[in-house]
């Protein structure tokens, strides 16, 4: 299994600010994903963060409003931009387990960052 | 569409066996997994099926039927500590870490 480290674990904003989600690996994986959790939902894929290009977005979501950074194997980072009080969410970095170089196509979760916009 | 179906909500008593079903509908089908998510938490990973049948992992077991796009988990001997969510998700393509969740069952365990 993949230990997956988040901070901030939660955080509450303004209206108008951005703040940046960074995700830690404790190995080197080739693709990271981010997911959003809205209050009383299911997980939702906002994006896929390759090393070395840039990331690839779901229906719905757009590089200004949720930019990601990928500048290694082991760290990726999610912006939300602009926020506003939709955008209250849990968000997870998640990582496939690998053993090997194969692919196990388990998928492990980080612990989360809960954010909270007034 | 791509759409996962489950119960939203259930209730059990300890000690019991529950079965929580799932059925999906993806353009793409490389596998279901099953996840465990008490509330505040991130989801944990529980099971992963890609080929029809049961799978057992001690109290838990997770079964596939790809021709009838069906998976259930059944959770034997409940203990309190099993109260939480559980989240159906498949993978709707071949890309890799593109889960497609359904909304959850929340099971309640009582005494």
């Amino acid at each position: 299994s993949a230990v997956i480290s988040q901070k901030p674990s939660r955080d509450i904003c303004q209206r108008g600010t951005s703040l940046t989600i960074q995700c830690q690996v404790d190995s080197q994986v080739t693709m990271m994903f981010w997911y959003r959790q809205q209050p009383g939902q299911s997980l939702t894929l906002i994006a896929t963060a390759n090393q070395g290009s840039e990331a690839t977005y779901e229906s719905g979501f757009v590089i200004d409003k949720f930019p990601i950074s990928r500048p290694n194997l082991t760290f990726s980072t999610l912006t939300v931009s602009n926020m506003s009080p939709e955008d209250s969410s849990i968000y997870l970095c998640s990582v496939e387990g690998v053993q090997g170089h194969a692919n196990t196509g388990e998928l492990f979760f980080g612990e989360g960052s809960r954010l909270t916009v007034l | 569409g791509q759409n996962i179906d489950q119960p939203t909500e259930m209730t059990a008593t300890e000690g019991a066996i529950v079965q929580i079903n799932c059925t999906y509908q993806t353009s793409g089908f490389n596998g279901l997994f099953w996840y465990q998510q008490h509330a505040g938490e991130a989801p944990t990973f529980l099971s992963y099926n890609v080929l029809d049948g049961l799978e057992e992992k001690g109290r838990f077991s997770s079964f596939l039927s790809r021709s009838k796009g069906y998976s259930y988990l059944l959770l034997k001997e409940l203990q309190m500590k099993d109260s939480a969510s559980y989240l159906c998700a498949a993978y709707g393509s071949s890309n890799t870490g593109k889960l497609i969740f359904g909304q959850g069952t929340t099971l309640q365990v009582k005494p």
